[in-house]
């Protein structure tokens, strides 16, 4: 049962353009989400982060948006740049229950072409 | 943010034998976390562990075949037992930092 799910394995987009990538989520006692950022070799860097009650939380170039009632949230990068490339997790947490236990995604491949 | 070190960041073992894997973090900190993402998949949460107790397994995982060691706030490990090819993952430990973790660079294990 894969409560947290990432349905397109990979995504290619043009530099400068916008990268928006997916997650789904069923437990509607997730509050917490988080999207990783992941190069090879390399173990899983922090993001960005959004508590339910927002719908938007914005970084730089970095924006998640929060659906909660579609359970659906969405990482976009504007504008995409070459480094960017890279596998991007999201993840979620019930936070109340004080485990701090995150469930990931499988996880999307983006590639940013030059 | 914590700055988080593991060590070994790869190994190749034989089939039977145990790798500890040893993860140390900058600061200290209340809870680490033992995660393992096999080829292709996503991280899946091992263990948590807190100093000074016992560590708490994720349904699935068992402490004969991943005993985690917690003896301080800011040094961990976790032993992979009587490995077999299915073992073959990267392990990853984390540290809460308020709602966030930040994690390891992961050590990649290929059981042959």
């Amino acid at each position: 049962d894969q409560q947290v799910k990432q349905n397109s394995p990979s995504l290619s987009v043009q530099e400068g353009r916008i990268s928006i990538l997916n997650c789904d989520y069923t437990n509607s006692m997730f509050d917490y989400f988080l999207w990783y950022k992941k190069y090879p070799a390399e173990g899983p860097t922090f993001l960005i982060s959004i508590s339910s009650i927002k719908d938007k939380n914005e970084d730089g170039r970095f924006t998640v948006f929060l659906n909660k009632s579609a359970k659906h949230l969405s990482l976009h990068i504007v504008p995409s740049q070459p480094g960017d490339s890279a596998v991007y997790f999201c993840a979620a947490s019930a936070i109340p229950s004080g485990t701090y236990k995150y469930i990931f995604g499988t996880g999307t491949r983006l590639k940013v072409l030059a | 943010s914590a700055v988080i070190s593991q060590k070994p960041s790869r190994d190749i073992c034989q089939r039977g034998t145990s790798l500890t894997i040893q993860c140390q973090v900058d600061s200290q900190v209340t809870m680490m976390f033992w995660y393992r993402q096999q080829p292709g998949q996503s991280l899946t949460l091992i263990a948590t562990a807190n100093q000074g107790s016992e560590a708490t397994y994720e349904s699935g995982f068992v402490i004969d075949k991943f005993p985690i060691s917690r003896p301080n706030l800011t040094f961990s490990t976790l032993t992979v037992s009587n490995m077999s090819p299915e073992d073959s993952s990267i392990y990853l430990c984390s540290v809460d930092h308020g709602y966030e973790q930040y994690f390891g660079p992961g050590t990649r294990l290929t059981v042959t």
